[in-house]
């Protein structure tokens, strides 16, 4: 069975990191490209990342970027979401999500539950 | 302000059928493929339909997706008051080198 995990959620203030995990089970990372995507309150979907299947390849939303940066580990099954220099505009449920290929831009199949992210003073 | 336009909502009597509206340009839409997602609160979007009108496995033929120049549906027929969630449909955008989604639809069965 395919899962996705996410952790790291968390009440941070403005200026500070926080790390974001994605734990997968039932398939193999490397064969596929992952995205992180997030919904804030009142709000829309927001994609925010994709690294390729390969770890080669990341690309990211223009609000994030030089901010946020995606990776994995490969042996631990995980999927990473860095984030820096924290606004309150962040505040989001954060989650990853499985493409349905290796490829980058394609539908994202299977989503996890969701991290909440609370940027505030 | 959302790369891709959808209505904000739009509702119907259980047993009907509703149309929802996705709109783009060419460097997303136009020349990528279209996904539509549910997303109900509390849990993680689910996929609807992927490559514009493929349904994902599992999903009740009663949804169904067409793509046609830089605009996308997503037809919901024979309504349920379980399909009441929001909609969203998304895309590659070359030009932006980033997914994009469109702003949601509310869907509100009567």
């Amino acid at each position: 069975q395919v899962h996705l995990v996410e952790s790291g959620g968390g009440v941070v203030q403005p200026g500070r990191s926080l790390r974001l995990s994605c734990q997968v089970s039932g398939f193999n990372l490397t064969k596929y490209a992952m995205s992180w995507v997030r919904h804030a309150p009142g709000k829309g979907l927001d994609w925010v990342a994709v690294l390729s299947y390969d770890g080669t390849k990341m690309f990211y939303a223009n609000s994030v970027r030089g901010r946020f940066t995606s990776s994995r580990d490969n042996f631990k099954n995980t999927l990473y979401l860095q984030m820096n220099s924290l606004t309150t505009d962040d505040t989001a449920v954060y989650y990853c999500a499985r493409t349905f290929t290796s490829n980058w831009t394609d539908a994202l199949e299977i989503w996890g539950q969701g991290t909440l992210v609370t940027v505030s003073s | 302000q959302s790369v891709l336009t959808q209505p904000p909502s739009v509702s119907a009597a259980p047993g009907q059928k509703v149309t929802i509206s996705c709109s783009g340009n060419n460097s997303n839409i136009g020349n990528n493929f279209v996904s539509w997602y549910q997303h109900l609160p509390g849990t993680g979007p689910k996929l609807l339909i992927y490559d514009n009108d493929k349904p994902h496995s599992g999903i009740f033929d009663r949804f169904s997706g067409s793509k046609s120049g830089t605009s996308a549906t997503l037809d919901i027929s024979r309504l349920q008051t379980g399909d009441e969630a929001d909609y969203y449909c998304g895309t590659w955008d070359t030009s932006l080198s980033a997914a994009v989604f469109g702003g949601g639809t509310k869907l509100t069965v009567l």
